[in-house]
């Protein structure tokens, strides 16, 4: 089955600077790739996804880019905002199958 | 339109209690699915039914049942708590399964076992 991990596992940023969130999968037959933010207390929320066709994608101050061949994708989060703290999850999946998570990156914006 | 709704939202059980986690959504989904959230794991994948009348493991199914009742609702029993079960549930809807399957995720529902 698939294996997503996920790193750094806690991210601390000053207001205004980027962050960067990495995965890698195992599964090369995977190409569909989704990131959910968690606000504290509340369900998870899909913000931006990419697909195995597209190398980038952007959508306002967040953009996720994938490497098919190393088998690792990246949420960019430009300008961050003390609104920008939660916990984020990559997820990945294939086919007919089901969506496997990371364990989650904590962010958090310190105005 | 209340999307993806889940009861109880906090619940406390003794071990060996028995108790069922309802979940329905109102948007036509085909597939559904129940995820638990510990700290540090992640989401995890307990069952999922890609359409109604069908179910299927996930990554963590022992000492979970579910059933599909209809197209709307989901549902998740523990037969015999355990402490290893308190977790944060997660229930949660797509159009359909896999590639093109954005998840709609319930309000979570909070269980404790002592």
């Amino acid at each position: 089955g698939e294996n997503v991990e996920q790193h750094p596992s806690t991210l601390s940023v000053q207001e205004g600077d980027s962050a960067v969130i990495k995965c890698t999968y195992s599964d090369s037959a995977s190409n569909y790739f989704p990131w959910y933010k968690q606000e504290l207390g509340k369900r998870p929320q899909l913000i931006i996804d990419i697909r195995s066709n597209v190398g980038e994608k952007k959508d306002q101050r967040i953009a996720v880019t994938l490497n098919k061949t190393a088998k690792h994708f990246s949420l960019h989060i430009t300008e961050t905002q003390p609104e920008d703290s939660a916990v984020y999850f990559c997820a990945a999946v294939g086919g007919y199958s089901t969506l496997t998570f990371g364990k989650g990156t904590m962010l958090l914006v310190s105005p | 339109n209340a999307g993806v709704t889940q009861t109880p939202k906090f619940q406390v059980l003794k071990t060996g209690q028995s108790m069922t986690l309802q979940c329905a959504q109102d948007m036509n989904h085909n597939s559904m699915y129940w995820y638990r959230q510990d700290p540090g794991m992640g989401l995890r994948l307990i069952y999922y039914s890609a359409s109604e009348g069908t179910t299927d493991k996930g990554e963590v199914p022992n000492g979970y049942n579910v059933s599909r009742l209809n197209k709307r609702e989901f549902s998740l029993r523990l037969e015999s708590a355990a402490p290893s079960q308190t977790s944060v549930y997660f229930c949660a809807s797509s159009d359909r399964q896999g590639v093109a399957g954005e998840l709609f995720f319930g309000e979570g529902s909070r269980l404790t076992v002592l």
